[in-house]
């Protein structure tokens, strides 16, 4: 079974730039997370969503940010403009209603911004 | 306030001992779930192993084991039989709430060595 996808692995962008990550959840689940890790802050949610709708997007940084959820195997997020501290690597994360709250990672996102 | 708590930055251990990896957490939702994350260097976010709230026994999952001490707010990771390709970063996390909003919060890591 494939599991949950992101794209692209590797960014590299110059600051103001806009970068859009991409996210396909495992087919099935119906919760979608977008984490961000950095060395100084760890792990910290950005926003999640349940049955495509968002449930807490208190984790986003600021305007810049955005995510979408536009249909149950596609998800986005979005920042504009992009800033060298938004550099991290971001995880999309997916899981079931019916598995107790076990996430299954993506590979992540290395986002790099110059 | 932290939620999830790991003291231990850095640990290291010999190869085929057992190793306890420390988690504390806070919340005063009577329903929730600890799970331990392996992330090794090559990044990727493994789930290891899971314990509810209302859980009699300790989860065991291999070699991974979960001290779950409700009173003490402690669910301390051991792994035993310590293998080279334990070397990575583990970290503790708790879901709160038996809705389905199932958001992990995540604790600050431990990076576990193993020695040869």
């Amino acid at each position: 079974d494939a599991g949950v996808i992101q794209s692209p692995r590797h960014e590299v962008t110059e600051m103001g730039q806009e970068v859009t990550l991409r996210c396909k959840p495992i087919s099935g689940h119906n919760s979608l997370f977008w984490y961000r890790q950095t060395m100084m802050r760890g792990l910290e949610l950005l926003i999640y969503f349940n049955n495509n709708v968002p449930i807490d997007d208190s984790g986003m940084p600021e305007d810049r940010f955005s995510a979408k959820m536009p249909n149950a195997s596609f998800s986005t997020l979005k920042i504009q403009p992009s800033e060298p501290r938004d550099s991290a690597v971001y995880f999309c994360a997916s899981s079931a209603d019916y598995l107790p709250g076990e996430l299954f990672f993506g590979e992540g996102s290395r986002l790099t911004v110059l | 306030a932290q939620k999830i708590t790991q003291t231990q930055p850095g640990m290291f251990v010999q190869e085929k001992e057992a190793v306890t990896l420390d988690c504390t957490y806070d919340t005063s939702d009577p329903s929730y779930g600890l799970f331990w994350y392996k992330q090794p260097s090559s990044g990727e976010m493994i789930f290891l192993i899971y314990q509810g709230s209302y859980d009699q026994q300790n989860a065991t999952e291999g070699r991974y084991s979960l001290n779950f001490q409700k009173a003490r707010k402690s669910a301390n990771l051991v792994i035993s039989a310590s293998q080279l390709g334990d070397s990575a970063m583990y970290f503790c996390a708790m879901r709160e709430g038996a809705d389905s909003s199932y958001k992990l919060i995540f604790g600050s890591g431990t990076r576990l060595l193993v020695r040869p």
